[in-house]
Order: C-alpha cells, then structure tokens, then sequence
C-alpha cells in the first residue's frame, strides 16, 4: 500500500471544479512539500506542482495546490476534457537514514 | 531543450539482471541529479533511487542488494542495473532530472523503458 492515501478515482463534467486529495503523516506530508503529477494516457508523468502550490512554467492557472496539516490537495477548475489522467501526489519521507521519495497510489480523473 | 532519451524496451527471463541506460541532453549533467521511478502495468509510481552529481547513491529500502545506479559523465549518460529479476519486476522504468528544489520535482521524465520478465 502507498504511504501518501489519495481516491482511486474523481469526475467530473467539462467546467467544474474537482479537488484531489492526499493524505499523509507527521513524517512525510507534515514535514514536506507536496509536489503533484499528471500522467496523460500512454505518457510519462509531468510535472504539475511544486512546493505547494507553486506552477511550473506552462502549466495552467486552472490547477491550483495547497496543504495543511498532514494534507495535501490539488483543485483543478474549468475542466476540460484534456485534463483527463492519472494525479499523482509526492513528498520525501523522513526516515531514520534519510529522507525517501514517496508517492500517492494515483487518482485517475474522468472526465464526463 | 532538455531532453532525456531512455533505452529500449527489454525482454529478460527470471533470475537475469537488466540495466537501462539514460541520456541527457540540454542541460548541465553534473549539475543534477537523477532519479528512477518504475510503474508496474496499471500500477502507481514507485521511486527506485537517484544518484547526485557526485556519484552518491540512495537507493529505496525495497531494491537494496538489487539495485546498482551509476553514471558516466563524459557521455551523459545513467544507468539503472537490476539484478535477481521476477515477474513482478516487470513495468516501465523512468529516469527524471531532479530540479534540485526541496522535495522530489523531477522534470523532464525520460519516455520510459518497458522490461519484461517472463520464463
């Protein structure tokens, strides 16, 4: 199982808003940025999110991030049908040797 | 741009070690370093290691003893070995530029390099 827990699935109709959720701990999330992925069909993954809520050059204003807590959510608005894909959230893991990569199971948006 | 180009896809039995080659191009090799991601077919994205501009290494406690991540600077190249392989090794391997940021940005992501494992 993922450390970070995110929804297998979320919908939504063209011009919505829909929110993608990640949950942690005190030793990942709690600790951590939050960095989020797209994953188009077939592709690999881009990345979407950094630091947050911080966008990467290129990436549309319509994707916003944000955390609190031991929580991390990504809030995609105006949906189109384009942003259909596979989400991913990541953040280190602080361990007693270091800190690991880790990564959400993925949510996989409809878009309908 | 920066560009990273992953080898070709690899068909190996079980017990038989892979190593996948990553190229980069566009920017500065040395000035970052490189993680490898693998997804297994319909899976999620599990983090495999990286290794810095110094050849330091940091490998997830799942593949320690299988995995060996080195780099060749003069040919801007990283390799991702795996040994002991089974069945559930195989997925789609990934090389990513770590953008140096504090957390795991990793961008571009090579196109990704399929390995099956099967008798």
């Amino acid at each position: 199982q993922s450390v970070l827990t995110q929804p297998p699935s979320a919908s939504g109709t063209p011009g919505q808003t829909v929110t993608i959720s990640c949950s942690g701990s005190s030793s990942n999330i709690g600790s951590n940025s939050v960095y989020w992925y797209q994953q188009l069909p077939g592709t690999a993954p881009k990345l979407l999110m950094y630091s947050n809520d911080q966008r990467p050059s290129g990436v549309p204003d319509r994707f916003s991030g944000s955390k609190s807590g031991t929580s991390a959510s990504l809030a995609i608005s105006g949906l189109r049908s384009e942003d259909e894909a596979d989400y991913y959230c990541a953040t280190w893991d602080d361990t007693l040797s270091g800190q690991d990569v880790v990564f959400g199971g993925g949510t996989k948006l409809t878009v309908l | 741009q920066v560009q990273l180009v992953q080898s070709g896809a690899e068909v190996k039995t079980p017990g038989a070690s892979v190593k996948l080659s990553c190229k980069a191009s566009g920017y500065i090799f040395s000035f970052h370093t490189m993680q490898w991601v693998r997804q297994a077919p319909g899976q999620r994205l599990e983090w495999m290691g990286w290794i810095n501009g110094d050849s330091n290494r940091r490998y997830s406690q799942k593949f320690q003893g299988r995995i060996t991540i080195t780099r060749d600077t003069s040919a801007n190249t990283a390799y991702m070995e795996l040994s002991s392989l089974r069945s559930e090794d195989t997925a789609v391997y990934y090389c990513a530029r770590d953008l140096g940021i504090v957390g795991p940005a990793f961008d571009p992501w090579g196109q990704g390099t399929l390995v099956t494992v099967s008798s």
